[in-house]
């Protein structure tokens, strides 16, 4: 089992829709968890983080905690065709941050 | 703030050369960098850990006298490629920690742009 899963996708959603991307791991210890966008040939960028259970908002973005259930993941509302693009999930377990494979969102217009 | 630079950001060399990139968090200390690898729609694979004035910690599988790592400073580490062969063409990142944040508790990560590496 991996240690931080993802589905590869594509996650397709109209545009202006809620584009929701989840991510599950395995380390029960986990402390701190990140999701980062990547565009196609650009490294990737910090969204935002989160480390409480319950739900973060930042703009359009939701990250939301549930640890007892050992998953985090993201809502995106309105989504744009520009937010097109893989997410990675990234938790902080055993003082090293893993990524999961990435989850592939095509926003279409 | 925390941002991360990379230089150079394209390299194109000929078998049997040694690249250097080097990685730079301009605003801030960094008090570990990492170095990332990835290859076409492939995720991210750590290849090593390096902390300001010690040896770097590789992942498991990647050669350390083919990736040399140094971590001068708080705010510098180079990768170089040695004796780079087509092989080792692919996308290298770097990214740095802020270490523990203040009021927070959590280190975060920021990534440099990346350095597209092609050996002919």
């Amino acid at each position: 089992q991996k240690e931080v899963e993802q589905n590869s996708g594509p996650l397709s959603v109209p545009e202006g829709a809620i584009a929701s991307l989840n991510c599950t791991y395995s380390d029960r210890g986990s402390q701190s968890f990140f999701w980062y966008r990547q565009y196609s040939g650009k490294s990737p960028e910090l969204i935002m983080f989160i480390y409480s259970n319950g739900d973060k908002e930042d703009g359009r973005f939701t990250a939301q905690l549930n640890k007892a259930s050992q998953y985090v993941s993201l809502l995106i509302r309105d989504s744009q065709p520009s937010d097109s693009a893989t997410y990675l999930c990234a938790v902080v377990g055993r003082n090293m941050l893993t990524f999961g494979g990435g989850t592939r969102l095509m926003v279409k217009p | 703030g925390a941002v991360v630079s990379q230089h150079p950001s394209w390299v194109i060399c000929k078998s049997g050369t040694s690249v250097k990139i080097e990685c730079r968090s301009l605003d801030f200390q960094a008090t570990t960098m990492f170095w990332y690898r990835q290859f076409p729609k492939q995720s991210l694979m750590l290849m090593a850990t390096s902390n300001e004035g010690s040896k770097a910690t590789y992942e498991q599988g990647v050669e350390k006298d083919k990736f040399l790592i140094n971590h001068a400073s708080l705010t510098l580490s180079t990768l170089t490629v040695t004796s780079a062969h087509p092989e080792d063409s692919s996308f290298y990142i770097c990214s740095a920690s802020t270490g523990l944040v203040a009021g927070l508790g959590q280190e975060t990560q920021y990534f440099g742009p990346g350095t597209r590496l092609l050996v002919l």
